[in-house]
């Protein structure tokens, strides 16, 4: 089975931190995708990643900012924490770009900026 | 990645069978249909996916008219258990992007 390990599924850190989300992919896949999910909102793709040190905008990049230096672990870098960034982030992976490749999800990370 | 339209949320009874349908108008000739489904606190997961016509899975069905504008997930016999989030995407998946919506909410009572 496909493992998405998030570093951790509950974090609260404060205004100005750098917070780092840590994703990692057992599977060899060359995708790698970060969300963000809120009330009403539903998944907002923050930034992708389809090969290392490959890296594309999602809908929604403002504040963050990623690094894939190696295949299987795709972070997402908060680098100055604010309150509107609290939400749940989720990572994902896919073998590859194509109508079979089904997305894996870990089972996100709940942050919270205080 | 063709804009999908579906309804924000369903309800249903244990024991019915839910169709949920997902109007995509200017699918795309190579596009195909996915489904995912996202239980709470848990990330989406893969449920289904279709070009034409019908495919079924051991969990739910996929019917696609025709003209392939819309799509309709179809749940036999819910459950408590299938209460959850369920997302139409359209594309070829030619692309690195994959962009999820706002999805269904569906919410299955005794």
């Amino acid at each position: 089975d496909v493992k998405v390990t998030q570093s951790s599924r509950y974090l609260v850190k404060r205004t100005g931190e750098k917070v780092f989300l840590e994703c990692v992919q057992d599977m060899d896949h060359e995708n790698m995708f970060w969300y963000r999910q809120d009330p009403g909102l539903g998944l907002r793709l923050i930034y992708f990643s389809y090969d290392v040190k490959m890296k594309e905008k999602g809908d929604i990049p403002e504040g963050y900012s990623v690094s894939r230096e190696k295949k299987e672990r795709f972070s997402l870098i908060l680098e100055s924490a604010s309150t509107n960034q609290t939400s749940m982030y989720l990572c994902a992976s896919r073998q590859r770009a194509g109508v079979n490749t089904e997305a894996f999800f870990g089972q996100g990370t709940r942050l919270t900026v205080v | 990645l063709a804009k999908t339209t579906q309804p924000i949320s369903m309800d249903s009874y244990e024991g019915q069978e839910v169709n949920i349908t997902c109007s995509h108008n200017n699918i795309a000739t190579n596009d195909y249909i996915t489904w995912y489904q996202q239980f709470p606190s848990q990330g989406p997961r893969f449920i289904i996916q279709g070009y034409k016509t019908k495919v079924t899975n051991e969990v739910a069905s996929l019917f696609i008219p025709a003209d392939r504008k819309s799509s309709t997930l179809s749940l036999p016999r819910v459950s408590l258990s299938d209460t959850a989030v369920y997302y139409c995407l359209v594309g070829t998946g030619g692309g690195n992007k994959l962009t999820f919506g706002t999805g269904t909410q569906l919410k299955v009572e005794l």
